[in-house]
């Protein structure tokens, strides 16, 4: 099945250090979407992406959608403590409304 | 506006039992999705509903497991004769029609004994 490869697995930053992770696929996507999930609780909706080439902003999260539909990055500036949980990319294969496939996720840690 | 809701957020069950999950959409959604998550994971899609039809259960098992969204009330995932391996978080998302973006709830997390 339909699969994505999301890197990397896990990071240990200090605060304040930027952030990037990304999300290959061999397959097309039309649409790109970054959840953050905390322990025990379900993925909260960071940012989505609709069009091939797209850069759009959330506060301090960036994620573009690659030019091929293959790959999407999400990055992280200036990273502060709530920052840490596990982000998941998620791509849908058709347009309105479908099934989500979803990245193993990065766990990400940080050191005050 | 509410967000969406399940419950309950914790179900122990012994093998052979029988679990049933809840999930009340957003408020206008008319549009429901399962999703699976085992321990270190990411989630794994199961099935999609909207109102009273089945639009595409190809990630569900294809014994015990059953899901409905009827025309009144939440949407329910049912497991029969649970076992060990059916221990997981169970997560239910749901949007607006033609939209893209899915909610999700905060689970409901199965430990079958």
């Amino acid at each position: 099945g339909q699969q994505l490869n999301q890197s990397p697995q896990s990071m240990f930053i200090q605060e304040g250090e930027d952030v990037s992770m990304n999300c290959t696929s061999s397959s097309i996507f039309n649409t790109w979407l970054w959840y953050k999930q905390d322990p025990g609780e379900g993925p909260v909706l960071l940012i989505a992406l609709y069009k091939a080439g797209e850069l759009t902003s959330n506060g301090r999260l960036t994620a573009q959608f690659g030019i091929t539909r293959k790959d999407s990055f999400l990055n992280i500036s200036a990273s502060i403590p709530s920052d840490v949980g596990i982000y998941f990319c998620a791509g849908q294969m058709l347009q309105g409304a479908q099934k989500l496939v979803f990245g193993q996720g990065t766990r990400l840690t940080i050191n005050p | 506006n509410a967000g969406v809701m399940q419950n309950p957020r914790h179900l122990v069950r012994r093998r052979g039992q029988e679990a049933r999950l809840r999930c009340s959409p957003m408020k206008g959604h008319s549009h429901v999705y399962w999703y699976r998550q085992l321990p270190e994971e990411g989630l794994k899609f199961m099935v999609y509903l909207q109102k009273e039809n089945i639009i595409d259960e190809s990630g569900m098992p294809k014994e015990r497991f059953s899901a409905e969204f009827p025309k009144e009330g939440p949407s329910i995932l049912r497991i029969q004769q649970v076992v060990r391996g059916d221990s997981a978080a169970y997560f239910c998302a749901s949007s607006p029609p033609s939209t893209e973006t899915q909610y999700f709830g905060p689970g409901t997390r199965l430990l079958v004994l």
